[in-house]
């Protein structure tokens, strides 16, 4: 099976950088992708990495080391919408349609 | 513009009954997936399909069912035979596999 560990909270301030980590075990890799949820909010798609390496997308970031079976998003200049839950996600295997999902990392931003 | 539509957004229903949450997409997306989220769980899949009149079961697809019969549409069915049914119902359809799903709103179904 597949596993993905987050940390449940993570707090930050205002203006600063938070990096929010993601360690996964998987049989076989297929790529490492991200979403956002507000609370009460439908998940949003962030960012993809299938490969090592960093993705850049504005003030979000998402980096990958799949030798390390490890990624995290990296999140600059920090505003108040960014409070949310941050999810990684893997899928299931090859071609496959299924994403499992970690239980997601709610950032707090605080002034 | 083009999104998925899930109704309705809360849900409320006496144990042992039935119930139907509806799931509809404009963005010709082949693949439509239901997930479920409690609190402090994450999103754990119910059902997929893949294509119209296909659908496969995802890890917890007990006491659920599903149809499709049209690309559109993708409704979930929660019988009386699921446990603990309060939650969080998210629909989702991608165009490729694994990447870049699009949710829906959600439903909050209770269970009284």
């Amino acid at each position: 099976g597949q596993s993905l560990e987050q940390p449940s909270e993570v707090t930050a301030v205002e203006g600063a950088i938070v990096q929010i980590n993601c360690t996964y075990q998987t049989s076989g890799f297929y790529g490492l992708s991200w979403y956002q949820q507000h609370d009460g909010g439908a998940p949003t798609f962030l960012s993809y990495n299938a490969l090592d390496g960093l993705e850049e997308t504005g003030r979000f970031s998402s980096f990958l080391s799949r030798s390390d079976s490890y990624g995290y998003l990296l999140l600059q200049e920090l505003q108040m919408k960014d409070s949310a839950s941050y999810f990684c996600a893997l899928p299931s295997g090859a071609g496959s349609y299924q994403l499992t999902f970690g239980k997601g990392t709610k950032l707090s931003v605080i002034p | 513009d083009g999104g998925i539509t899930q109704s309705p957004k809360y849900l409320f229903r006496k144990e042992g009954q039935n119930v139907t949450l509806s799931c509809e997409q404009n963005l010709n997306h082949d693949a439509m997936y239901w997930y479920r989220q409690d609190p402090g769980q994450g999103l754990r899949l119910i059902y997929y399909s893949q294509i119209v009149n296909d659908f496969q079961k995802g890890d917890i697809a007990e006491g659920y069912s599903v149809s499709r019969e049209k690309k559109e549409s993708f409704p979930l069915t929660v019988t009386s035979a699921q446990k603990n049914p309060t939650a969080f119902y998210l629909c989702a359809s991608s165009i490729r596999e694994g990447y870049g799903y699009t949710f829906g709103s959600g439903t909050r179904l209770t269970v009284v």
